[in-house]
């Protein structure tokens, strides 16, 4: 079975412009995960959908966003973006159900100049 | 969901057992224990969780302690390749409020020839 995967692997971007990231979770995960990773905050949840409906949000500012598409997939999207927001994204798929494990893709590693 | 503290880093010999300690003393009665862990720049990796009973899958064994304040992840035969940052997580089943888990810093292990 293939594992979650991410596109682009690896992307630069210029102070003001807007991002778009991609995930395809494993076949039958309906639950969406994605994370910030940086070196000074470690790693951070930003938003988890389900069914198309984003569930649970973490503590980040308007100007990131998400969806989940009737097949699962999901993106996400930064606006206006800011050197800070230079790190490694990461999404997780998971069956749905309250113990089961996430599984991350290999992640986005975005570059703000 | 209750905090976890691990130690910054530990080394292990190559071909012995690697044991991670993870102390969560405020553990509540349906929280599992989690571990992940993250080879440089990859995505965080599933091992393993439980919630009582120890658990032994075709990586790790995650030993509980009674009282579960406490666990440990055995590598039985650490490699090379083991060499990683691994996240203990304590988290609360909670399905209808969607899926995400809190990462702490970890604990770094190396693994030496």
């Amino acid at each position: 079975k293939a594992g979650v995967t991410q596109t682009p692997r690896y992307l630069i971007k210029t102070r003001g412009q807007q991002v778009t990231l991609s995930c395809s979770p494993i076949s039958g995960h309906r639950s969406v995960s994605w994370y910030q990773q940086t070196p000074g905050q470690g790693l951070q949840f930003l938003f988890e959908y389900f069914s198309e409906t984003q569930r649970n949000k973490g503590n980040f500012p308007g100007r990131f966003s998400g969806r989940q598409f009737s097949n699962s997939r999901s993106e996400m999207n930064v606006s206006t973006l800011e050197l800070g927001d230079s790190a490694l994204y990461l999404c997780a798929s998971s069956l749905v159900g309250a113990a089961y494990e996430q599984y991350f893709g290999p992640g986005t590693r975005l570059t703000v100049t | 969901d209750a905090k976890t503290t691990q130690p910054p880093s530990m080394d292990c010999a190559e071909g012995r057992a690697a044991n991670l300690p993870c102390n969560h003393s405020t553990i509540s009665g349906n929280e599992y224990v989690y571990w992940y862990r993250q080879i440089h720049s990859q995505g965080p990796q599933y091992i393993i969780h439980g919630l009582k009973n120890n658990e032994t899958n075709e990586m790790a064994s995650l030993i509980i302690t009674e009282d579960r304040k406490s666990s440990t992840l055995i590598l039985p035969h650490a490699t090379l390749r083991d060499t990683a940052v691994y996240y203990c997580i304590v988290r609360v089943p909670r399905d209808n409020y969607g899926q995400n888990f809190v990462f702490g810093p970890g604990t770094r292990l190396s693994v030496l020839p």
